[in-house]
C-alpha cells in the first residue's frame, strides 16, 4: 500500500525567512501526481502546488517551490519570504493512476511564522 | 456561493441521533468526495463519487451512508455512531475522479459524538 510520510510534525520559522517541509513516500508505481495542502485555522483545505512524476523540473508557484527526488521518493516544500499568512498545517499527499480517485495523505507539519 | 461548502460547521449528537452532514459545490465538478480528518492522524478516504454512482467505499462502517442525488449535492447520513467517530469530516471535489485534477475542499464539519 502507497504511504506518505512527514517526519515533523511541528516547524517554526522567522518571518521573512525560508523554511523547508519534509515529505516521503513510498510507491511501486511510475507515474502519479504528488501535492502539498495547505490547512489554515478556518480549516478549508487549499492546494499549494502540484508535481507529476514524470516530469523532472520542480513545480514552482510564486514563493513556493519543490525539491522532487525521484529515484529517492521524496518531495520536500520551500517556502521563502515567509508571511504570516503561511501558518498553517501543510499536508503531503499522493495519487497514482490505478487509483485514480484515492488521495493518500501523511500527517502533517504544523508551521509557525513568528513576527 | 461559490466553491464547496458544507453545513453545518459544528454537530454534536448523542450515539443514538440521526444526522445528517451536506456538502453543495459550485464548481461544476464530476466527483465529490468524503474525507474524515481526526486528532494525530492522516486524512482517510471515506467515500468517492464520480456522475452521481459511488465508485469506492473505503471499508466505512454502515453506520455512515453517502448519498449523491445530484453532482452537485453529497450528504453523509449518520446514525447510531460512536465516540471515536468524532472528528472532521470534510468534502471535496474535482472536475473527473482521475489523478491529475485538483481536489477542492470544504471547510469541514467539527462532528463530536457524546
Amino acid at each position: 500500500a502507497q504511504t506518505v510520510t512527514q517526519s515533523q510534525p511541528e516547524m517554526s520559522v522567522q518571518e521573512a525567512e525560508t523554511v523547508t517541509l519534509s515529505c516521503t513516500y513510498d510507491t511501486s508505481e511510475s507515474d502519479y501526481y504528488l501535492f502539498w495542502y495547505k490547512q489554515p485555522p478556518s480549516r478549508q483545505m487549499i492546494l499549494v502546488i502540484r508535481q507529476e512524476a514524470y516530469k523532472q523540473q520542480n513545480a514552482t508557484e510564486n514563493r513556493f517551490s519543490v525539491n522532487f527526488q525521484k529515484a529517492a521518493k521524496s518531495f520536500s516544500l520551500k517556502i521563502s519570504d515567509s508571511q504570516l499568512g503561511d501558518a498553517a498545517m501543510y499536508f503531503c499527499a499522493y495519487r497514482e493512476e490505478t487509483s485514480g480517485s484515492r488521495l493518500t495523505f501523511g500527517e502533517g507539519t504544523q508551521l509557525t511564522v513568528n513576527p | 456561493e461559490t466553491g464547496v461548502t458544507q453545513t453545518p460547521r459544528h454537530l454534536v449528537m448523542g450515539m443514538t441521533n440521526k444526522k445528517s452532514l451536506k456538502c453543495e459545490q459550485h464548481l461544476g465538478h464530476n466527483a465529490m468526495y468524503w474525507y474524515k480528518q481526526s486528532a494525530k492522524k492522516p486524512l482517510e478516504l471515506m467515500f468517492v463519487y464520480s456522475l452521481e454512482e459511488r465508485v469506492e467505499n473505503n471499508s466505512v462502517p454502515s453506520r455512515f451512508s453517502p448519498e449523491c442525488p445530484n453532482s452537485s449535492h453529497l450528504f453523509l447520513h449518520l446514525h447510531t455512531l460512536q465516540p471515536e467517530d468524532s472528528a472532521l469530516y470534510l468534502c471535496a471535489s474535482s472536475q473527473e475522479a482521475v489523478m491529475y485534477n485538483e481536489q477542492f475542499f470544504g471547510p469541514g464539519t467539527r462532528l463530536t459524538v457524546l
